[in-house]
């Protein structure tokens, strides 16, 4: 089993449509939890942390759930700026913090 | 700003001429990574710092070294570059306060030919 596995996409949908992501972790001892969005050719950029009990930013919803060792993201209303890659990732417990990256999915919303 | 800076953007050289790649961060962060993206394989840690004069290999150390004299500096550095290394790298830095992701530089995309 893949360390952090995603859906490999890509995904293209409509404008105002909700998109969900999954992603899948193998270390149970994993710490910490993020989705990162990266648009072409650019760095990766902090989307948002996921917390044990679920958290939500505007129209971004986060959950996790240890016991299956999953994570997902929603996006409700999708808008053509939300175009980019979502990037799954696990941090380790420990002195080096280790990030493990998902390859990512893409997403293309389209007018 | 807070930001991490990495120098130069673009580069491309020739097989077995060293190069270093700059990386500064103005947030006093403790921790500092490097990480090369390469498609469908996604970023992978190459080398890592938790501090001052403390680095240690990330999942594909070979060919690169790094060093931390200073907080503030974490250069990667290819003594003798190969085409295989020719990749989209990427520095990134975090606090060691908290359980806060990284922030990434803006990337340096390094052909070597």
């Amino acid at each position: 089993r893949k360390e952090v596995e995603q859906d490999p996409g890509p995904f293209n949908v409509p404008e105002g449509a909700t998109v969900a992501f999954n992603c899948t972790y193998s270390n149970s001892a994993s710490q910490s939890f993020f989705w990162y969005r990266q648009d072409c050719r650019k760095e990766p950029k902090l989307l948002m942390s996921v917390y044990s009990s679920g958290n939500e930013d505007g129209r971004f919803t986060a959950q996790l759930n240890r016991a299956s060792q999953y994570i997902s993201l929603l996006i409700r209303d999708s808008k053509l700026s939300d175009s980019a890659t979502y990037l799954c990732v696990v941090a380790q417990a420990g002195s080096n913090y280790k990030l493990t990256f998902g390859k990512g999915t893409l997403l293309t919303v389209n007018p | 700003e807070a930001q991490v800076t990495q120098n130069p953007r673009y580069l491309i050289t020739v097989t077995g001429k060293k190069l270093t790649v700059t990386c500064s961060q103005n947030m006093n962060h403790e921790y500092m990574s490097w990480y090369r993206q390469d498609p469908g394989l996604g970023l992978r840690q190459i080398y890592y710092s938790m501090n001052v004069e403390v680095t240690d290999k990330g999942d594909v150390p070979e060919g690169y070294k790094v060093s931390r004299k200073e907080k503030r500096n974490f250069p990667l550095i290819l003594e003798s570059p190969s085409p295989n290394q020719t990749s989209l790298y990427f520095c990134a830095s975090r606090g060691s306060q908290g359980l806060n992701g990284y922030t990434f530089g803006s990337g340096t995309r390094l052909t070597v030919v």
